[in-house]
Formats: C-alpha cells, sequence, structure tokens
C-alpha cells in the first residue's frame, strides 16, 4: 500500500497558487517526500523531493511540516498546462521500489 | 537531466505474439529499473523491479513466466508480454534509479493494445 494519503481531486484558477497537501504519518527518518505529476498518456514528471527543510526549484515549492508527517506542493502560478494527476510519495533511497498512491487530480481552470 | 527512453511508444499486435519493450538510460548507468502498468483512471501499479546482471523481482499476483524482464547491461531493461491477449492491453511505464536520494526518472510510456 501507498504511504501517502492525498485529497482525490482539486481545482485551481489560472493564474493563482495551487497548494495540493500530502499526508505522510508513518514517514521515517530516513525518508525523502517526493512529488510527481502526470498528464494523460505521458510517464510520470519528477517535480521536487525533499527531506527536513522547505525547497523550491524552478516549478514549485516544497513545504514539509517540523514533525515532518505532512507535506504541501505549491505551484505559484498555475497555468492550464499543470493540469495532471499529482503523486506524492515517500521513499528512502533511488533504490527503493516506489508504490503509487491515487494522486491527486488538479484542474486549472480559465 | 537523466533521460529515460522507453520504445516502442505504441504498438498494436494480434493475440498470442509476443511482444518486446525496451527501456534505456540514456546518460547515466541504472543498476536499478522497474516496471509498471496503468489502467485506464487508475493510477500506476509495480509489476517488478529490475537489477542489473541479477533476475527481476516481481510484485504479488505479477506472473513471471508472462512478463519477461531482462536487464543485461547497465543502459538497458527490455519487458517481454508473451503470448499476450486483449487482458494485456495497458500502458506500460519503466523508471530507472540513479542513485541515493536521487528521483527515479520514468520513461513516457509504451500504449500495448491486443487484438
Amino acid at each position: 500500500d501507498a504511504k501517502t494519503t492525498q485529497p482525490p481531486s482539486m481545482d485551481c484558477a489560472e493564474g493563482r497558487a495551487a497548494n495540493l497537501p500530502c499526508n505522510h504519518s508513518t514517514i521515517s527518518g530516513n525518508e525523502y517526500v517526493y512529488w510527481y505529476r502526470q498528464i494523460h498518456s505521458q510517464g510520470p514528471q519528477y517535480i521536487i523531493h525533499g527531506l527536513k527543510n522547505n525547497e523550491t526549484n524552478e516549478m514549485a515549492s516544497l513545504i514539509i511540516t517540523e514533525d515532518r508527517k505532512s507535506s504541501t506542493l505549491i505551484l505559484p502560478h498555475a497555468t492550464l498546462r499543470d493540469t495532471a494527476v499529482y503523486y506524492c510519495i515517500v521513499r528512502e533511497t533511488s533504490y527503493d521500489k516506489v508504490i503509487f498512491g491515487p494522486g491527486t487530480s488538479l484542474s486549472v481552470i480559465p | 537531466g537523466a533521460v529515460v527512453s522507453q520504445h516502442p511508444s505504441w504498438v498494436i499486435c494480434k493475440s498470442g505474439t509476443s511482444v518486446k519493450i525496451e527501456c534505456r538510460s540514456l546518460d547515466f548507468q541504472a543498476t536499478t529499473m522497474f516496471w509498471y502498468r496503468q489502467f485506464p483512471k487508475q493510477s500506476l501499479m509495480l509489476m517488478a523491479t529490475s537489477n542489473e546482471g541479477s533476475k527481476a523481482t516481481y510484485e504479488q499476483g505479477v506472473e513471471k513466466d508472462k512478463f519477461l524482464i531482462n536487464h543485461a547491461s547497465l543502459t538497458l531493461s527490455t519487458l517481454t508480454v508473451t503470448s499476450a491477449h486483449p487482458e494485456d492491453s495497458s500502458f506500460y511505464i519503466c523508471s530507472a534509479s540513479i542513485r541515493g536520494a536521487q528521483p527515479q526518472h520514468f520513461g513516457d510510456g509504451t500504449r500495448l493494445s491486443i487484438l
């Protein structure tokens, strides 16, 4: 079973920030939080990952709570091209298998 | 960034034939690759973990004789769907690991349709 829980769907107005939550209450100390997204009929695309500290890159920001039991992916200015299914995943190393949950289907609305 | 290439991207074949799907890491060596399948409107389901030079580890419920996995080099893993039937029609996706905490990188998937 997946180690994370996410809301099944969310809407966001174009140009606004999209905040996608993820719960990972059983995360262990060495496990990282990764975010991927999948646009229809394509393979998952890596977005961002973090261990304890908040992270930011050209695509998004990742906010991890101090107790590490939850996190939020922030797309600062959502566009129509951000419409996708977003997956939050926790795992320790690159060699560990990844079990995908159902993810959050984000719809960016004009 | 790291690139994973999957080939073919789309294949249609008759029932009873075998189909081979290739997964290549183009600019890095991948000691571990993963194979997933995805049905419409569902999430990715892990089928097996492929380790270079050793036998693949299959997830529960995945038939190893049906889905043959070979990982003969550090840049290539193949998935062969043997004696394919319409119920094997699906979207097959591979991913490759680099090292440490680096993210896995995914191919663009292969859409398999069995008539």
